[in-house]
Protein backbone atom coordinates (compact mmCIF):
# COMPACT_ATOMS: atom_id res chain seq x y z
CA UNK A 1 0.00 0.00 0.00
CA UNK A 2 0.96 4.10 -0.07
CA UNK A 3 3.77 5.42 2.60
CA UNK A 4 3.77 8.44 2.81
CA UNK A 5 6.94 10.45 4.12
CA UNK A 6 7.04 13.79 5.81
CA UNK A 7 9.97 16.26 6.68
CA UNK A 8 10.92 17.90 8.90
CA UNK A 9 8.86 17.10 11.81
CA UNK A 10 9.41 20.59 13.14
CA UNK A 11 10.11 23.74 11.73
CA UNK A 12 10.55 27.46 12.98
CA UNK A 13 10.65 30.50 10.88
CA UNK A 14 10.49 33.84 11.78
CA UNK A 15 7.34 35.88 11.03
CA UNK A 16 7.52 37.42 7.04
CA UNK A 17 9.98 34.38 6.40
CA UNK A 18 9.23 31.43 4.22
CA UNK A 19 8.54 27.43 5.10
CA UNK A 20 8.68 24.76 3.40
CA UNK A 21 7.79 21.14 3.96
CA UNK A 22 8.40 18.49 1.91
CA UNK A 23 6.50 15.21 1.20
CA UNK A 24 7.64 11.63 -0.83
CA UNK A 25 4.88 9.01 -1.72
CA UNK A 26 5.64 5.24 -2.69
CA UNK A 27 2.59 4.05 -4.71
CA UNK A 28 3.02 5.70 -8.26
CA UNK A 29 -0.08 5.21 -8.75
CA UNK A 30 -1.68 8.19 -6.62
CA UNK A 31 -2.84 10.75 -8.11
CA UNK A 32 -4.84 13.06 -5.48
CA UNK A 33 -2.40 15.22 -2.77
CA UNK A 34 -3.85 17.53 -0.37
CA UNK A 35 -2.38 19.45 2.06
CA UNK A 36 -4.03 20.23 5.60
CA UNK A 37 -3.62 22.67 8.78
CA UNK A 38 -4.49 21.46 12.24
CA UNK A 39 -4.47 23.90 14.81
CA UNK A 40 -4.83 22.53 18.31
CA UNK A 41 -8.47 21.25 19.84
CA UNK A 42 -9.41 21.72 15.79
CA UNK A 43 -10.10 18.91 12.79
CA UNK A 44 -8.13 19.18 10.09
CA UNK A 45 -8.93 22.00 7.17
CA UNK A 46 -7.94 21.48 3.94
CA UNK A 47 -5.76 24.23 2.75
CA UNK A 48 -4.63 23.61 -0.79
CA UNK A 49 -4.86 20.07 -2.99
CA UNK A 50 -3.10 19.05 -6.17
CA UNK A 51 -3.63 16.48 -8.94
CA UNK A 52 -1.18 14.33 -10.74
CA UNK A 53 -2.44 16.30 -14.45
CA UNK A 54 -0.92 19.63 -12.36
CA UNK A 55 2.73 20.53 -11.30
CA UNK A 56 2.29 23.35 -9.26
CA UNK A 57 -0.70 25.06 -7.85
CA UNK A 58 -0.79 28.17 -6.04
CA UNK A 59 -3.49 29.87 -3.48
CA UNK A 60 -2.12 33.43 -2.57
CA UNK A 61 0.91 32.69 -0.01
CA UNK A 62 0.31 29.15 -0.20
CA UNK A 63 1.71 27.09 -3.38
CA UNK A 64 2.22 23.42 -3.78
CA UNK A 65 4.58 21.68 -6.55
CA UNK A 66 4.40 18.01 -7.30
CA UNK A 67 7.31 15.62 -9.22
CA UNK A 68 5.47 12.39 -10.22
CA UNK A 69 9.02 11.68 -11.70
CA UNK A 70 10.99 11.72 -8.34
CA UNK A 71 7.27 11.16 -6.16
CA UNK A 72 7.61 14.10 -4.48
CA UNK A 73 5.19 17.15 -3.28
CA UNK A 74 6.40 20.26 -1.29
CA UNK A 75 4.16 23.27 0.38
CA UNK A 76 5.47 26.43 0.43
CA UNK A 77 4.28 29.31 2.59
CA UNK A 78 5.76 32.79 1.79
CA UNK A 79 5.53 35.87 3.92
CA UNK A 80 4.52 33.77 7.25
CA UNK A 81 2.22 35.28 9.88
CA UNK A 82 1.74 34.05 13.76
CA UNK A 83 -1.71 32.61 12.84
CA UNK A 84 0.23 30.04 10.07
CA UNK A 85 1.77 28.36 13.33
CA UNK A 86 -0.16 25.00 13.37
CA UNK A 87 0.86 21.26 12.35
CA UNK A 88 0.43 20.62 8.44
CA UNK A 89 -0.29 17.27 6.74
CA UNK A 90 0.70 15.85 3.43
CA UNK A 91 -1.81 12.63 2.25
CA UNK A 92 -2.03 11.17 -1.00
CA UNK A 93 -4.46 8.83 -2.05
CA UNK A 94 -4.17 5.18 -1.99
CA UNK A 95 -5.24 3.80 -5.26
CA UNK A 96 -3.82 0.17 -4.96
CA UNK A 97 -4.54 -0.03 -1.67
CA UNK A 98 -8.09 -0.26 0.52
CA UNK A 99 -7.37 2.99 2.31
CA UNK A 100 -8.85 6.85 1.44
CA UNK A 101 -5.98 8.73 2.10
CA UNK A 102 -2.37 8.56 3.71
CA UNK A 103 -1.08 10.84 6.04
CA UNK A 104 2.27 11.88 6.47
CA UNK A 105 3.26 12.19 10.09
CA UNK A 106 3.13 16.12 10.36
CA UNK A 107 4.62 18.70 10.67
CA UNK A 108 4.63 21.41 13.76
CA UNK A 109 5.16 25.06 12.27
CA UNK A 110 5.92 27.77 14.92
CA UNK A 111 6.22 31.70 12.93
CA UNK A 112 8.11 33.49 15.96
CA UNK A 113 6.47 37.12 15.82
CA UNK B 1 -23.43 25.44 4.48
CA UNK B 2 -23.04 23.66 7.46
CA UNK B 3 -19.92 21.80 7.87
CA UNK B 4 -19.23 18.30 9.35
CA UNK B 5 -20.39 17.49 12.37
CA UNK B 6 -19.59 15.43 15.18
CA UNK B 7 -21.02 14.16 18.57
CA UNK B 8 -19.83 14.00 20.98
CA UNK B 9 -17.13 16.27 21.44
CA UNK B 10 -15.57 14.64 24.43
CA UNK B 11 -16.28 10.64 26.01
CA UNK B 12 -14.96 8.96 28.72
CA UNK B 13 -14.96 5.44 28.97
CA UNK B 14 -13.37 2.41 30.68
CA UNK B 15 -11.84 -0.44 29.40
CA UNK B 16 -14.70 -2.98 28.44
CA UNK B 17 -17.22 -0.81 27.62
CA UNK B 18 -18.30 0.33 24.28
CA UNK B 19 -18.59 3.41 22.77
CA UNK B 20 -20.61 4.91 19.86
CA UNK B 21 -19.54 8.13 17.70
CA UNK B 22 -21.99 9.58 15.29
CA UNK B 23 -21.26 12.17 11.99
CA UNK B 24 -23.67 14.09 10.14
CA UNK B 25 -21.83 14.58 6.82
CA UNK B 26 -21.78 18.16 4.86
CA UNK B 27 -25.23 18.13 3.08
CA UNK B 28 -24.78 16.35 -0.60
CA UNK B 29 -22.13 14.09 0.80
CA UNK B 30 -22.50 10.89 0.07
CA UNK B 31 -19.21 9.51 1.48
CA UNK B 32 -18.20 9.20 5.06
CA UNK B 33 -14.51 7.90 6.64
CA UNK B 34 -13.50 8.04 9.63
CA UNK B 35 -9.90 8.16 11.49
CA UNK B 36 -8.14 7.50 13.73
CA UNK B 37 -5.30 10.05 15.23
CA UNK B 38 -3.07 8.90 18.36
CA UNK B 39 0.34 11.07 19.02
CA UNK B 40 2.34 7.78 18.37
CA UNK B 41 0.88 6.47 14.90
CA UNK B 42 -0.59 10.11 13.25
CA UNK B 43 -3.35 9.97 11.00
CA UNK B 44 -5.11 6.05 10.40
CA UNK B 45 -7.65 5.48 8.13
CA UNK B 46 -10.56 3.44 9.76
CA UNK B 47 -13.14 2.52 6.80
CA UNK B 48 -15.66 4.63 4.42
CA UNK B 49 -19.33 4.36 4.06
CA UNK B 50 -20.50 5.32 0.62
CA UNK B 51 -24.64 4.79 -0.31
CA UNK B 52 -24.56 2.72 3.04
CA UNK B 53 -21.78 0.36 1.75
CA UNK B 54 -18.54 0.13 3.20
CA UNK B 55 -15.98 0.74 0.48
CA UNK B 56 -12.78 0.64 2.03
CA UNK B 57 -11.46 -0.78 5.49
CA UNK B 58 -8.33 0.21 7.34
CA UNK B 59 -5.96 -2.31 8.89
CA UNK B 60 -7.86 -1.88 12.33
CA UNK B 61 -9.28 -5.02 14.39
CA UNK B 62 -13.41 -5.93 14.15
CA UNK B 63 -13.93 -4.43 17.87
CA UNK B 64 -14.02 -1.26 15.06
CA UNK B 65 -17.45 -1.37 12.65
CA UNK B 66 -19.63 1.39 11.47
CA UNK B 67 -22.84 1.78 9.31
CA UNK B 68 -24.08 4.55 7.32
CA UNK B 69 -27.70 5.58 7.03
CA UNK B 70 -30.03 6.59 4.38
CA UNK B 71 -29.34 10.67 4.71
CA UNK B 72 -25.63 9.19 4.94
CA UNK B 73 -25.19 10.22 8.45
CA UNK B 74 -22.55 7.46 9.81
CA UNK B 75 -21.60 6.10 13.05
CA UNK B 76 -18.87 4.13 14.45
CA UNK B 77 -18.79 1.36 16.98
CA UNK B 78 -15.73 0.32 19.53
CA UNK B 79 -16.25 -2.94 21.06
CA UNK B 80 -14.49 -3.81 24.24
CA UNK B 81 -12.40 -0.98 24.71
CA UNK B 82 -8.69 -0.61 25.30
CA UNK B 83 -6.55 1.87 26.92
CA UNK B 84 -4.89 2.23 23.18
CA UNK B 85 -8.29 3.06 21.92
CA UNK B 86 -7.78 6.78 23.74
CA UNK B 87 -7.24 9.03 20.45
CA UNK B 88 -8.80 11.88 18.38
CA UNK B 89 -11.50 10.24 15.99
CA UNK B 90 -12.00 12.35 12.74
CA UNK B 91 -14.77 11.74 10.00
CA UNK B 92 -14.45 13.40 7.01
CA UNK B 93 -17.22 13.59 4.07
CA UNK B 94 -17.12 14.18 0.58
CA UNK B 95 -19.10 13.86 -2.81
CA UNK B 96 -18.35 9.81 -2.66
CA UNK B 97 -16.31 9.88 -6.24
CA UNK B 98 -12.98 8.20 -6.38
CA UNK B 99 -10.34 10.97 -4.68
CA UNK B 100 -12.70 13.40 -3.76
CA UNK B 101 -11.61 16.33 -1.58
CA UNK B 102 -12.27 15.28 2.09
CA UNK B 103 -13.72 17.81 4.24
CA UNK B 104 -12.91 16.94 8.31
CA UNK B 105 -15.37 16.92 11.25
CA UNK B 106 -13.75 19.24 14.63
CA UNK B 107 -13.56 15.25 16.41
CA UNK B 108 -14.37 13.16 18.90
CA UNK B 109 -11.96 12.91 21.95
CA UNK B 110 -12.06 9.57 23.25
CA UNK B 111 -10.54 8.72 26.56
CA UNK B 112 -10.57 5.08 27.82
CA UNK B 113 -9.56 4.55 31.64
Amino acid sequence: GENVEQHPSTLSVQEGDSAVIKCTYSDSASNYFPWYKQELGKGPQLIIDIRSNVGEKKDQRIAVTLNKTAKHFSLHITETQPEDSAVYFCAADSQGGSEKLVFGKGTKLTVNP
Amino acid sequence: KAGVTQTPRYLIKTRGQQVTLSCSPISGHRSVSWYQQTPGQGLQFLFEYFSETQRNKGNFPGRFSGRQFSNSRSEMNVSTLELGDSALYLCASSFGLVSDTQYFGPGTRLTVL
